[in-house]
């Protein structure tokens, strides 16, 4: 069975700090893919990051960036210079193969001015 | 016009009733998906679809169904909504299996 976990149920930042967010999952399969979403007050869904696991370089978007260790089985998103706009729910995802995306139960992240 | 449209998107019923949420996508995506998503435990599948003849369960489909009347659409019924199916309900479409999923911008269910 694909597991999820995320241990941080809520952080908090300071604006302009960077804050990692962790997240480790649980698997026998050897291709996967892994996903950071973001889910403001508005509740959309937001696609952060996307890391294969084939790809040993780490993956990056803007401030978003991941730290992605695979012996370990674990995916961290490191958010640099946070901004107001970050306060948010962010998930885990996790899939392999042609499966479905498994969720963690999500870690809220609050950015103080 | 958003790429994937959920209506309603906020919806009362009570104990007993039949409702159905609806999913429309203007992405040209053979995948759909239906989410529900509970407070301290993320997302778990209900349905997915790769194609208009395709429908399988997902973890949690007991006391609920889906009927894929097109490629753009997609709809989960409660036959006889319950309390703990109170929720927070998702769709969501894909391209291939190698992307991830764009997201509706969610249905709030609250059965009374």
């Amino acid at each position: 069975a694909q597991t999820v976990t995320q241990s941080q149920p809520e952080m908090s930042v300071q604006e302009a700090e960077t804050v990692t967010l962790s997240c480790t999952y649980d698997t026998s399969e050897s291709n996967y893919y892994l996903f950071w979403y973001k889910q403001p007050p508005s509740r959309q869904m937001i696609l952060v990051i996307r890391q294969e696991a084939y790809k040993q370089q780490n993956a990056t978007e803007n401030r978003f960036s991941v730290n992605f260790q695979k012996a370990a089985k674990s995916f961290s998103l490191k958010i640099s210079d946070s901004q107001l706009g970050d306060t948010a729910m962010y998930f885990c995802a996790f899939r392999t193969g042609a499966n479905n995306l498994f969720f963690g139960t999500g870690t809220r992240l609050t950015v103080i001015p | 016009d958003a790429d994937v449209t959920q209506t309603p998107r906020n919806r009362i019923t009570k104990t007993g009733k039949r409702i159905m949420l609806e999913c429309s996508q203007t992405k040209g995506h053979d995948r759909m998906y239906w989410y529900r998503q509970d407070p301290g435990l993320g997302l778990r599948l209900i349905y997915y679809s790769f194609d208009v003849k395709d429908i399988n369960k997902g973890e949690i489909s007991d006391g609920y169904s889906v009927s894929r009347q097109a490629q753009a659409k997609f709809s989960l019924s409660l036959e006889s909504a319950i309390p703990n199916q109170t929720a927070l309900y998702f769709c969501a479409t894909q391209p291939t299996a190698n992307y991830g999923y764009t997201f509706g911008s969610g249905t709030r269910l609250t059965v009374v």
